[in-house]
């Protein structure tokens, strides 16, 4: 059973626009989130972490809303740049700490 | 500062033959490291996790194995590859609690 999942495979983005990369959990336990960023043939680079105590954090072009009583977070990449093409991974983490759970990901494709 | 190193970069080998990738952590002491699995288009699974020298879980059986036989040293091997083995092997570790920082990866294809 999947804890964390993204249920778009891939997303397609005009450059300048907002790109919005949905994620669900079913795990109540979980508290702490993140995202991540991957080109091909690299490994996974952390982009930004929300925890359960906050609805919202944003670094730079890059925003996560949490909404935990529908146990969703979306990132938000404003204005999205052709160099944010990659796959996005959101990750979940339970009390326990240190254990990750990751989503299958979403390949964000941004055109020019 | 830290860094984690991975290699080889990239292996081919045969059905059947032994596995060694390594993983190594510079810039910190005794961290929890972590060995996880990119199939192609499919999301990142854990195989391994260690707490400390000697120190392995494993999350999915299979034909590989982990070991830790420095602090910060995390080596993934297997004695007979399998066609299924090939994919993208990422070691982490964890810098903060629930962070994980990742290395660049091993790109195995099993032929």
């Amino acid at each position: 059973d999947q804890q964390v999942k993204q249920n778009s495979p891939s997303l397609s983005v005009q450059e300048g626009r907002i790109s919005i990369l949905n994620c669900d959990y079913t795990n109540s336990m979980f508290d702490y989130f993140l995202w991540y960023k991957k080109y091909p043939a690299e490994g996974p680079t952390f982009l930004i972490s929300i925890s359960s105590i906050k609805d919202k954090n944003e670094d730079g072009r890059f925003t996560v809303f949490l909404n935990k009583s529908a146990k969703h977070l979306s990132l938000h990449i404003v204005p999205s740049q052709p160099g944010d093409s990659a796959v996005y991974f959101c990750a979940a983490s339970a009390d326990a700490g240190n254990m990750l759970t990751f989503g299958g990901g979403t390949r964000l494709m941004v055109k020019p | 500062s830290q860094t984690i190193h991975q290699w080889p970069a990239t292996l081919v080998q045969p059905v059947g033959s032994p596995l060694s990738l390594e993983c190594t952590v510079e810039g910190t002491s005794n961290p929890n490291l972590y060995w996880y699995r990119q199939a192609a288009g499919r999301g990142l699974q854990l195989l391994f996790y260690s707490v400390g020298i000697g120190q392995i879980s494993s999350e999915v059986p299979q034909n590989l194995s982990a070991s830790r036989p420095q602090d910060r040293q995390f080596i993934l091997s297997s004695k007979k590859l399998l066609l299924s083995d090939s994919g993208f092997y990422l070691c982490a570790w964890l810098k903060t609690r629930d962070t994980q920082y990742f290395g660049p990866g091993t790109r195995l294809t099993v032929l």
